[in-house]
């Protein structure tokens, strides 16, 4: 059973577009990461929600955390070519000690 | 930047043998993770370690596969006779004591069996 649900699987756009990426679950998270992961690296982590409703902003990327900490949302404003790679979210489950579950990721192009 | 060093990136074994993969935390970082991602599947959570003592191991499969991180030393992955189905990408991830849910990835080691 896979407890964090992205979509969309695979996106495809042009330069210039705005996307949003979704991530679902009937659990609850006591905390929610969101890392982009590049061919052959590990995931880099771009950004912490802790708490329901918040929305936090890296540069043309906003978070934000469902009100009942059960799903986040991904959004990019104007996509460049070098936001190209693999987004996943991950999540501790309430009452977990620290171990992350991961969802099944969102792999995003962005052409010219 | 001393960021989760992983090592080998690489590492190539024939069926039977033994497989030792090597993680050193971020400095200050005394919370270890292992995750492994299997080809087109996701992360999965394997084991968890402070110094010396492993905390979680829900995710480790029962036979062949142990973890370790001494006192002194980087935490050690170990597979012992190795099979196809053990090719994979494994990450280490590691957290300070005061945030472990903020977790941060290795470069990983990409293990392929013969």
């Amino acid at each position: 059973t896979q407890l964090l649900e992205q979509s969309p699987q695979f996106l495809s756009i042009q330069e210039g577009e705005n996307l949003t990426v979704y991530c679902n679950s009937s659990s609850v998270f006591s905390s929610l990461q969101w890392y982009r992961q590049e061919p052959g690296e590990g995931p880099v982590l771009l950004v912490t929600v802790v708490t329901g409703g918040e929305v936090k902003k890296l540069k043309r990327l906003t978070f934000q955390f469902g009100d009942a900490r059960k799903d986040s949302s991904l959004h990019i404003t104007a996509a460049q070519t070098g936001d190209t790679g693999l987004y996943l979210c991950a999540g501790l489950v309430t009452g977990t000690a620290s171990k992350l579950t991961f969802g099944t990721g969102t792999r995003l192009q962005v052409t010219l | 930047n001393a960021g989760v060093m992983q090592n080998p990136r690489h590492l190539v074994r024939r069926r039977g043998q033994e497989a030792r993969l090597r993680c050193s935390p971020m400095k200050g970082h005394s919370h270890v993770y292992w995750y492994r991602q299997l080809p087109e599947e996701g992360l999965k959570f394997m084991v968890y370690l402070q110094k010396e003592n492993i905390i979680d191991e829900s995710g480790m499969p029962k036979e062949r596969f142990s973890a370790e991180f001494p006192k002194e030393g980087p935490s050690i992955l170990r597979i012992q006779q190795v099979v196809r189905g053990d090719s994979a990408a494994y990450f280490c991830a590691s957290s300070p004591q005061w945030a472990k849910n903020i977790q941060y990835f290795g470069a990983g080691t990409r293990l392929s069996v013969l």
